[in-house]
């Protein structure tokens, strides 16, 4: 079964409305979750980590007040694109990394298509 | 230079044949390396680790070459269940962010 879950799976909403997706770590406390955008037949991407209780370090070209990432748990950590676009659009997907097995579980992903 | 590539393909092979792929890195750092296989519109899913020595998962076999910076997957006796997008994926030495290949495709047809 899913070690981490991630919803919403699939949204459409017009330009300009912002649009939540959370990842939660089912089985195991995740210190550190991951945040990856994916264009179509192109590599995951690396957008942010995210750090329970700190921060989120954002990789370089992500805009940190469009992808507002909040970390508040051991087992939740959210990504929410602000006044979404339709080149906002695209396939999130969501990580957790567990440090006793030296891996990242992914979450099933969220299709965002922005009309 | 990207950090990681891969030889997008597609493999177009018959059941029951082998099929092998490289995949290479730039940082020279790197110390783990893995295999996921991705499904359309799915998320990737971890197939193998690396290690150092090659090892083997059944029907699949990866090796590690350190010094040439790569690695490979080789897929033997495939399954039309194969079909899929493999991603070649490294990790630092500092830290556990994944760099991601773009994907090499491989279609097992009947």
């Amino acid at each position: 079964g899913a070690v981490v879950s991630q919803h919403p799976s699939w949204v459409i909403c017009k330009s300009g409305t912002s649009v939540k997706i959370e990842c939660r770590s089912l089985d195991f406390q995740a210190t550190t979750m991951f945040w990856y955008r994916q264009f179509p037949k192109q590599s995951l991407m690396l957008m942010a980590t995210s750090n329970e209780g700190s921060k989120a370090t954002y990789e370089q070209g992500v805009e940190k007040d469009k992808f507002l990432i909040n970390h508040a748990s051991l087992t939740l950590s959210t990504l929410t694109v602000t006044s979404a676009h339709p080149e906002d659009s695209s396939f999130y997907i969501c990580s957790a990394y567990l440090l006793a097995k030296n891996i990242q579980y992914f979450g099933a992903g969220t299709r965002l298509s922005v009309l | 230079r990207k950090e990681v590539e891969q030889d997008p393909g597609p493999f177009n092979v018959p059941e029951g044949a082998t099929v092998a792929f490289n995949c290479t890195y730039s940082n020279s750092a790197s110390q783990s390396f893995f295999w996921y296989r991705q499904d359309c519109r799915k998320e990737p899913k971890l197939l193998m680790s690396v290690y150092s020595s090659g090892n083997e998962d059944g029907r699949f076999t990866a090796q590690l070459n350190r010094a040439s910076q790569y690695i490979s997957l080789l897929i033997r006796d495939s399954k039309l269940s194969d079909s899929a997008t493999y991603l070649c994926v490294v990790i630092g030495s500092n830290d556990y962010k994944l760099s991601f290949g773009a994907g090499t495709t491989v279609t097992v047809r009947a």
